[in-house]
């Protein structure tokens, strides 16, 4: 049971180009997260999905899109990379958007020159 | 705006003291609140989750408390140990019409315990 998992760990992207990150979970949760953490800031979420099919935007959505074809699976998606979005992106998953517990990733540290 | 404002920033310890974060929170329709670790480098996991009608709850060498009348909680650590050491985030989650919770996350308390 590994929990959530995301990939990769680090990425250096230029200003402009795109990229994916993968997150995954095995415990067959419905609702999946990402978030970003920035230095002196709480976590904010960026987009969220209740289900597979199913995506919804956050605080924070501009600039990112998010697929998930497969409960199992969130993909979040940079399509023209800006230093702003320089960050850690962490996904999470829970049983329910309620009282359940949200297990995270061990994020993705993304540099963007 | 819901905000959430956590106490002190940061903290150095002694291995085997004691100490106690703080949190104040300003959310509506409150449903939850949650603390989580933080170790460097790694995600956050959650340590304890309260509802409204809860004004204590442990898990282990922590115990949280509530007060929803003041909207206050505090995370108390006993008898440090070193591995310890990392971010304690406050959480505070808000009901959203049409179902669901919307999480409002502090900014955390950088906790160091030293020997």
């Amino acid at each position: 049971n590994a929990g959530v998992t995301q990939t990769p760990k680090f990425r250096v992207l230029k200003t402009g180009q795109s990229m994916t990150l993968l997150c995954a979970q095995d415990m067959n949760h419905e609702y999946m997260y990402w978030y970003r953490q920035d230095p002196g800031m709480g976590l904010r979420l960026i987009h969220y999905s209740v289900g597979e099919g199913t995506t919804a935007k956050g605080e924070v959505p501009d600039g990112y899109n998010v697929s998930r074809l497969k409960k199992q699976n969130f993909l979040l998606g940079l399509e023209s990379a800006a230093p702003s979005q320089t960050s850690v992106y962490f996904c999470a998953s829970s049983y329910t958007g309620t009282v359940d517990e949200q297990y995270f990733g061990p994020g993705t540290r993304l540099t963007v020159t | 705006k819901n905000q959430v404002e956590q106490s002190p920033q940061s903290l150095i310890i002694l291995e085997g003291k004691n100490c106690t974060l703080q949190c104040n929170y300003t959310v509506s329709p409150f449903s939850n609140l949650r603390w989580y670790k933080q170790d460097t480098g790694r995600g956050p996991v959650s340590l304890t989750i309260m509802t409204f009608s809860e004004n204590t709850k442990s898990n282990g060498r922590y115990t949280a408390t509530l007060d929803a009348d003041t909207k206050q909680s505090s995370l108390h650590i006993t008898a440090s140990q070193l591995s310890d050491s990392a971010s304690y985030i406050c959480v505070v989650s808000a009901g959203v019409t049409g179902g669901g919770n919307k999480l409002t996350f502090g900014t955390g308390t950088q906790l160091k315990v030293e020997l």
